[in-house]
């Protein structure tokens, strides 16, 4: 069963540091997508970045950077320059060949000013 | 960007009763949408996919009878909760599928009196 593994419930950066946030995930798909997204206090969920499995190149969207290691099946989110309109749950997500996403469990990121 | 909208975004309901939730896709025609439920502080659950001009298919463990899906057209999907309960009291999200991306609606707080 595919499975997507968030092992940071919580975590805090200081408002202009920088923050990486760990997923991890399972499938024996061979071609698949990732994404990060953000859900703020409004509960609407916000598409962050997205990585395409056959893409070596690592995904960026101004200050959100993934890391994707394809062999590790690991794929972690760097924002840079915190900001306190960053402050969300974060989850990561894994779309399978049904088209269907399944999330992490997320991680609550605090910004502190 | 493709927009996704609930309607309605909150309602109550006694216990006993029905209630309907609408998800459209504004600006783009949608052949599958998801719906999803969201426990406080939790993930997104997914409950059954949608297809236009099809049945809906369930989550392992979702009762599709007590969870009516109706996909009439490319741009609208309905949840019907019926002979709802207290259990129920949930925050329903869903989601429009367009070429690997899902867009997500800004979800309904369902609270069963």
């Amino acid at each position: 069963a595919q499975t997507v593994t968030q092992s940071q419930p919580e975590m805090s950066v200081q408002e202009a540091e920088t923050v990486t946030l760990s997923c991890t995930y399972d499938t024996s798909e061979s071609d698949y997508y990732l994404f990060w997204y953000k859900q703020p206090p409004s509960r609407q969920m916000i598409l962050v970045i997205r990585q395409e499995a056959y893409k070596q190149q690592n995904a960026t969207e101004n200050r959100f950077s993934v890391n994707f290691q394809k062999a590790a099946k690991s794929f972690s989110l760097k924002i840079s320059d915190s900001q306190l309109g960053d402050a969300a749950m974060y989850f990561c997500a894994h779309l399978n060949r049904d088209d269907k996403i399944i999330f992490g469990k997320g991680t609550r990121l605090h910004i502190l000013p | 960007g493709a927009v996704v909208s609930q309607h309605p975004s909150r309602v109550i309901c006694k216990s006993g009763t029905s209630v309907k939730i609408e998800c459209r896709s504004l600006d783009f025609q949608a052949t599958t949408m998801f719906w999803y439920r969201q426990f406080p502080k939790q993930s997104l659950m997914l409950m059954a996919t949608s297809n236009e001009g099809s049945k809906a298919t369930y989550e392992q463990g979702v009762e599709k009878d007590k969870f009516l899906i109706n996909h009439a057209s490319l741009t609208l999907s309905t949840l019907t909760v019926t002979s709802a309960h207290p259990e129920d009291s949930s925050f329903y999200i869903c989601s429009a599928a367009q070429v690997y991306e899902q867009y997500f609606g800004p979800g309904t707080r369902l609270t069963v009196t």
